[in-house]
């Protein structure tokens, strides 16, 4: 699976726009990239995933450059319970294993 | 709670003796994962089974590990003659694989202490 670069800490204010930049510039055309956050002492939890579409639900929108060599996660209003380590994954899907290979990830912290 | 759960949530134990952590799956779910974090860094894959097959197993999994799921149901995963080295997070996760998301659901995690 590519290899993601992401910051490893973001701040935001409470109820603005929190936008995670993840780089993948070494994407191939069968991997899809995913976002995960682990809160504190909680196990991770996925978010949303994408191809080349950018894509949206009720927690987050994804944002994926043309080339796909990058994406953004965008939580639209964060709030303080988004405090939380952002993890980028790119992974190719296939029936033998689907193991999440995570990075160091980004640590936001949304501040009241 | 419907949710993956796991026990103990956590374990302290003497470097050299045994330890064995529970995983139970969201129960329609057909694969189990299990992971390990250490402190500031993100999990890290062990194994995983499809229904009671354990289809792979990370180079991280030394002998000293072992993994089971009966029935294709909960799983335990066992350390032999622990290590100051094992002291971490271990987090089981399961999906119920359609198409291609495979979301992984986590469970809380067992912290392990090895003194």
């Amino acid at each position: 699976d590519a290899k993601t670069t992401q910051p490893p800490s973001m701040d935001c204010a409470e109820g603005r726009a929190a936008n995670l930049p993840c780089n993948h510039s070494t994407i191939s055309g069968n991997e899809y990239v995913y976002w995960y956050r682990q809160i504190h002492s909680q196990g991770p939890q996925y978010i949303i995933h994408g191809l080349k579409n950018n894509e949206t639900n009720e927690m987050a929108s994804l944002i994926i450059t043309e080339d796909r060599k990058s994406s953004t996660l965008i939580l639209p209003h964060a709030t303080l319970r988004d405090t939380a380590v952002y993890y980028c994954i790119v992974r190719a899907y296939n029936n033998a294993g689907n193991m999440l290979t995570f990075g160091g990830g980004t640590r936001l912290m949304v501040k009241p | 709670d419907t949710g993956v759960s796991q026990d103990p949530r956590h374990k302290i134990t003497k470097r050299g003796q045994n330890v064995t952590f529970r995983c139970d799956p969201i129960s329609e779910h057909n694969r189990l994962y299990w992971y390990r974090q250490t402190l500031g860094q993100g999990p890290e894959f062990l194994t995983y089974f499809q229904n009671e097959a354990q289809l792979e197993k990370s180079r991280l999994l030394s002998d000293r590990f072992s993994a089971e799921r009966p029935k294709g149901s909960f799983s335990t995963l066992e350390i032999q003659r622990t290590e100051q080295g094992d002291s971490a997070m271990y987090l089981c996760a399961s999906s119920f694989l359609t198409g291609v998301l495979d979301e992984q659901f986590f469970g809380p995690g067992t912290r392990l202490t090895v003194l």
